[in-house]
Formats: structure tokens, C-alpha cells, sequence
């Protein structure tokens, strides 16, 4: 099994350039949501889902939007990118909501 | 909503010593994990351990939730221990919300 796979693991944006984060998992997992690490930091919760059809929003959520049309996946998007949005992101699936949840290998961004 | 704080923020030992982390939370908690951070970034699942103890060779983890805490002991380090490690919890309200620690970060020297 893959497990949780994020696309791309490197990317450059320009201010104000829009652009989606890819997470897919195949562990049929009904819990998935996304995280951003910065410098320092543990990871912070931007939004979440607990099922296809199903999402809400975390701790750090403007500027990012999600959308769940399937069990696997569960897109990240960028509106319009800021300096401040320059992080790693993690994306994470879990089986239960109370259960171990599994990352992916993180997507680090940089916005110039 | 509910604090992490993990200890110490930073460690550095000499190869083969033995290591305690750990991790106090401010709630009640349904979800305790124990994570590595390796030098490449990837984030490693070491524990599950809402309570209890759990041991996995060199490593093992004590939860006492009733206390509000957890440790993390490393014992005879190797140099491939070093890296970021992380305690997160969830309070599980129907939803896996994570709350991450700020990290205690361990240096083993060869």
C-alpha cells in the first residue's frame, strides 16, 4: 500500500498565484485533513474531513480552501498566494476519528 | 482549547546513552501520538498510546492520562535517533483534530 501520497513535494509560487496541493490515500480512511509546519514549529491544523461531502475548518484556515468529492481524496487549495503561506504541508488520513492517524511525506512551498 | 507542551526543547547526548521526553496536555485527551521527525522531514509514527505502556525495541512510551502526561524514553541512542520529536493529542469530538507539541529536538553525537 501507498499509503497517504502528496503531490508535489516542491513548489515555487509567486504572490498572488493559485494553486492545489494533491493528497490521496488508500486505506480507505474516513478522516483526513491538513497541516502546515513552520520554522520551528509543531504542525497546525488548517482544515479538515470526516467524510466524503464532509469538511470544516481547523486553527489556521484563511486562504486555503478544501473540498472532499471522494473517500481518497482530499485537495488543498491556495486562492491567491501570500509570502505568509510559505510553510510545509502535511497532509494525514485516519480510519477513526479517535485513531492513529498517518502522514504523508509533506509538501514544502515557498511563495516569493 | 487544549495546550501541549513538551520537554526539554532541546537534547544533546553522546551515542548509547538513554533519553526521557516528555509530553504534559492542559485536557483530557482520547488520542495521544508520539511522532519522529527525521532530518528529511518525513514524520515517522512511533506510538499510539492514548494510556498505557507500549515498547517497541529500543524505545518505549508511558501515558498516565489520568495525570496528563506522557514520556517517550530512547534507550542506548544511535545517531539515527536525531531528528524533531513531536507528541500530539486529540480530544475526539467526532473529528481527528490533532494538537502538536512544540517538539523536543535530539542531537546524538557520535
Amino acid at each position: 500500500n501507498a499509503g497517504v501520497t502528496q503531490t508535489p513535494k516542491f513548489q515555487v509560487l509567486k504572490t498572488g498565484q493559485s494553486m492545489t496541493l494533491q493528497c490521496a490515500q488508500d486505506m480507505n480512511h474516513e478522516y483526513m485533513s491538513w497541516y502546515r509546519q513552520d520554522p520551528g514549529m509543531g504542525l497546525r491544523l488548517i482544515h479538515y474531513s470526516v467524510g466524503a461531502g464532509i469538511t470544516d475548518q481547523g486553527e489556521v484556515p484563511n486562504g486555503y480552501n478544501v473540498s472532499r468529492s471522494t473517500t481518497e481524496d482530499f485537495p488543498l487549495r491556495l486562492l491567491s498566494a501570500a509570502p505568509s503561506q510559505t510553510s510545509v504541508y502535511f497532509c494525514a488520513s485516519s480510519y477513526i476519528s479517535v485513531g492513529e492517524a498517518f502522514f504523508g511525506q509533506g509538501t514544502r512551498l515557498t511563495v516569493v | 482549547g487544549i495546550q501541549v507542551e513538551q520537554s526539554p526543547p532541546d537534547l544533546i547526548l553522546q551515542e548509547g546513552a538513554n533519553s526521557t521526553l516528555r509530553c504534559n496536555f492542559s485536557d483530557s485527551v482520547n488520542n495521544l501520538q508520539w511522532f519522529h521527525q527525521n532530518p528529511w522531514g518525513q514524520l515517522i509514527n512511533l506510538f499510539y498510546i492514548p494510556s498505557g505502556t507500549k515498547q517497541n525495541g529500543r524505545l518505549s512510551a508511558t501515558t498516565v492520562a489520568t495525570e496528563r502526561y506522557s514520556l517517550l524514553y530512547i534507550s542506548s541512542s544511535q545517531t539515527t535517533d536525531s531528528g524533531v520529536y513531536f507528541c500530539a493529542v486529540d480530544q475526539g469530538r467526532g473529528a481527528q483534530k490533532l494538537v502538536f507539541g512544540q517538539g523536543t529536538r535530539l542531537t546524538i553525537n557520535p
